[in-house]
């Protein structure tokens, strides 16, 4: 069964970092591109970032661009997101999220974890 | 950037009733590199629909999606009680930054 969990999450002050995880299982994790994707509690879908099957590519939406990094250990079937900078805007649930395509550009979303919480507050 | 405009906002109807949401682009969605997610209280969305028409693996045939261009409809023919949610469309391909409707709430009336 396929299946990503994330971790990471948690309380962080306005301009600090944090390092949110996603471990993949079920399925051939480099034979994919994966993604992370935001929801502010209660509100609407974002897409943050994408990086490629082999992490030569890598996307980011403009609202995270040059804080945000993304990237992936296929060896430990692993994807992550570092993100610097953060700004009490970001606050939201974050999900990683597998696509049919091995590209770092936006796809329809086959599957998702359960997501990790940020919160950026003082 | 494309815009996704979702109506109704929220959708009050009984199990067993027809369902049918709306996603208006504001510019042509390329080779209907459209999808739809369903998203229940406490819970990751879910795929439901994928390139405006096709069916995600497992999600039963009363889920229906159509529509081309700029005006796409995602149609449930008789709701049972767990597809009482919020539902979300999502245009992707090319240059596009994946962006998605606000979405629709579907509740029990």
């Amino acid at each position: 069964e396929m299946q990503l969990v994330e971790s990471g999450g948690g309380l962080v002050q306005p301009g600090r970092s944090l390092r949110l995880s996603c471990a993949a299982s079920g399925f051939t994790f480099d034979d994919y591109a994966m993604h992370w994707v935001r929801q502010v509690p209660g509100k609407g879908l974002e897409w943050v970032s994408g990086i490629a099957y082999n992490s030569r590519s890598m996307a980011y939406a403009d609202s995270v661009k040059g804080r945000f990094t993304i990237s992936r250990d296929n060896a430990k079937n692993s994807l992550f997101l570092q993100m610097n900078s953060l700004r009490p805007e970001d606050t939201a649930f974050y999900y990683c999220a597998k696509v049919p395509s091995r590209l770092e550009v936006p796809y329809y979303f086959d599957s998702w974890g359960q997501g990790t919480l940020v919160t950026v507050s003082s | 950037e494309i815009v996704l405009t979702q109506s109704p906002g929220t959708l009050s109807l009984s199990p067993g009733e027809r369902a049918t949401l709306s996603c208006r682009a504001s510019q042509s969605v390329a080779s209907s590199s459209l999808a739809w997610y369903h998203q229940k209280p406490g819970q990751a969305p879910r795929l439901l629909i994928y390139g405006a028409s096709s069916r995600a693996t497992g999600i039963p045939d009363r889920f229906s999606g159509s529509g081309s261009g700029t005006d796409f409809t995602l149609t449930i023919t008789r709701l049972e009680p767990e597809d009482f949610a919020v539902y979300y469309c999502q245009q992707y391909g090319g240059s596009s930054t994946g962006t998605f409707g606000q979405g629709t709430k579907v509740e029990i009336k």
